[in-house]
């Protein structure tokens, strides 16, 4: 099993509600990723956590909040969010941090997201 | 800062032909190099990792070459197919903080007409 899989696949949500955003892996990886896509854009890494805790915040508004409740999952919690923050949610996942053949990075499909 | 440029922004070629997709990189001391392909829509797929000791990888139809010295990667794709058609992303793969980073470049988006 190579997957890595987020639910919701769409999420239209308005600028007060409180939504999340999932993602769940099987392959015993220990690192976990949210990156967040724009049209036309490559991805921009947002958090990452290191078994289970939280290594790298790149500088996201706190109306997005991260969650690892165990080493299989990772949330998004989404929470007065603004129409510029529509967007592709990516969730990836990797073993840990050494790039290696045969140890790479596994994304999801992606959550889409819009918010009006 | 390590920076990633991709050229063409998009490319358009017939069915059958073989083409080369080019990926550029500011830091000579790059550390891997890794393709992904993205459908429209949907997550990213890692096609090959060239890691920074190595020169070139294959897989199927793809071959993809590293040269550190001139700062860049070239995917290659033989005998292209409609099912190709997808956005290429070159990236610069690292360890760091225990985690596996990537350092993307604007993709290349590739359409193989029938």
């Amino acid at each position: 099993d190579t997957e890595v899989t987020q639910t919701p696949k769409h999420l239209v949500m308005g600028m007060t509600n409180k939504k999340s955003l999932k993602c769940e892996q099987h392959m015993g990886h220990r690192a976990m990723y949210w990156y967040k896509q724009k049209a036309k854009k490559p991805p921009e890494l947002m958090f990452v956590y290191s078994y289970e805790k939280l290594s790298i915040n790149e500088s996201v508004p706190s109306r997005f909040s991260p969650e690892c409740p165990n080493s299989s999952l990772l949330n998004l919690h989404l929470h007065a969010l603004q129409p510029e923050d529509s967007a592709l949610y990516l969730c990836a996942s990797s073993r840990g941090g050494l790039v290696l053949s045969g140890n790479t990075i596994y994304f999801g499909e992606g959550s889409w997201l819009t918010v009006v | 800062k390590q920076e990633v440029t991709q050229i063409p922004a998009a490319l358009s070629v017939p069915e059958g032909e073989n083409l080369v997709l080019n990926c550029s990189f500011t830091d000579s001391a790059i550390y891997n190099l890794q393709w992904f392909r993205q459908d429209p829509g949907k997550g990213l797929t890692s096609l090959l990792l060239i890691q920074s000791s190595q020169r070139e990888q294959t897989s199927g139809r793809l071959n993809a070459s590293l040269d550190k010295s001139s700062g860049r990667s070239t995917l290659y794709i033989a005998a292209s197919q409609p099912g190709d058609s997808a956005t290429y992303l070159c990236a610069n793969a690292y360890s760091g903080a225990g985690s596996y980073q990537l350092t993307f470049g604007k993709g290349t988006k590739l359409s193989v007409i029938p």
